[in-house]
């Protein structure tokens, strides 16, 4: 079945450490996005790109970075600089500008707790 | 900016009851798109219902049904025989219709919750 597999589901940090969370798809699409989950505060935007080798900064990029390397991944990096980064973390997935109609299809999320 | 406001932070209904969730938002564009996303307690996160700006006829999805009204910058969801399965967080969210228009804006959130 085609979908998004976000990994790890729950993620322990210390204080000063970098992280990763995986963001893979095998929808071929080519739009991916990350998103911040607050209690309270909807979702915000974090990364999103547009197409393999490119990607643009969202609302709340800073002490976060990202790659494209692959159009099926789009793994997210929360660096030490992030100063609140324990938060639940989607990924999500669209069709291509053209095609897209504002459809997401969401992972099932990644929660990051930093101790 | 586009903003998204749900004035709603929680609700309820009884099981076979209806509901309606409230969205306003605001923009200076004329084309755009709306949602409704639905969170289960699971949380993987669905797109519920889409409704075009330059269509005046609501879009209806068997039990979904909205109310758009573009004047009055208002969107609000109707949930009709409320079942146990639809007690979720429901996000209304905004997007651009346009070139290169590939964010979505979120509003806060309404936390649905249906009661047997």
């Amino acid at each position: 079945d085609g979908g998004i597999t976000q990994s790890p589901k729950y993620l322990f940090r210390k204080e000063g450490q970098n992280v990763t969370l995986s963001c893979e798809q095998n929808l071929n699409h080519d739009a991916m996005y990350w998103y911040r989950q607050d209690p309270g505060q909807g979702l915000r935007l974090i990364y999103y790109s547009q197409i393999v080798n490119d990607f643009q900064k969202g609302d709340i990029a800073e002490g976060y970075s990202v790659s494209r390397e692959k159009k099926e991944s789009f793994p997210l990096t929360v660096t030490s600089a992030q100063k609140n980064p324990t938060a639940f973390y989607l990924c999500a997935s669209s069709k291509r500008w053209g095609q897209n109609t504002g459809e997401l299809f969401f992972g099932e999320g990644s929660r990051l707790t930093v101790l | 900016a586009q903003t998204v406001t749900q004035s709603q932070p929680e609700m309820s209904v009884q099981e076979a009851e209806t509901v309606t969730l409230s969205c306003t938002y605001d923009t200076s564009e004329n084309n755009y798109y709306l949602f409704w996303y639905k969170q289960p307690p699971s949380r993987q996160m669905i797109l519920v219902i889409r409704q075009e700006a330059y269509k005046q006829q609501n879009a209806t999805e068997n039990r979904f049904s909205v109310n758009f009204q573009k004047a009055a910058k208002s969107f609000s969801l109707k949930i009709s025989d409320s079942q146990l399965g639809d007690t979720a967080m429901y996000f209304c969210a905004f997007m651009e219709q346009g070139a290169g228009s590939y964010q979505l804006t979120f509003g806060k959130g309404t936390k649905l919750s249906v009661i047997p």
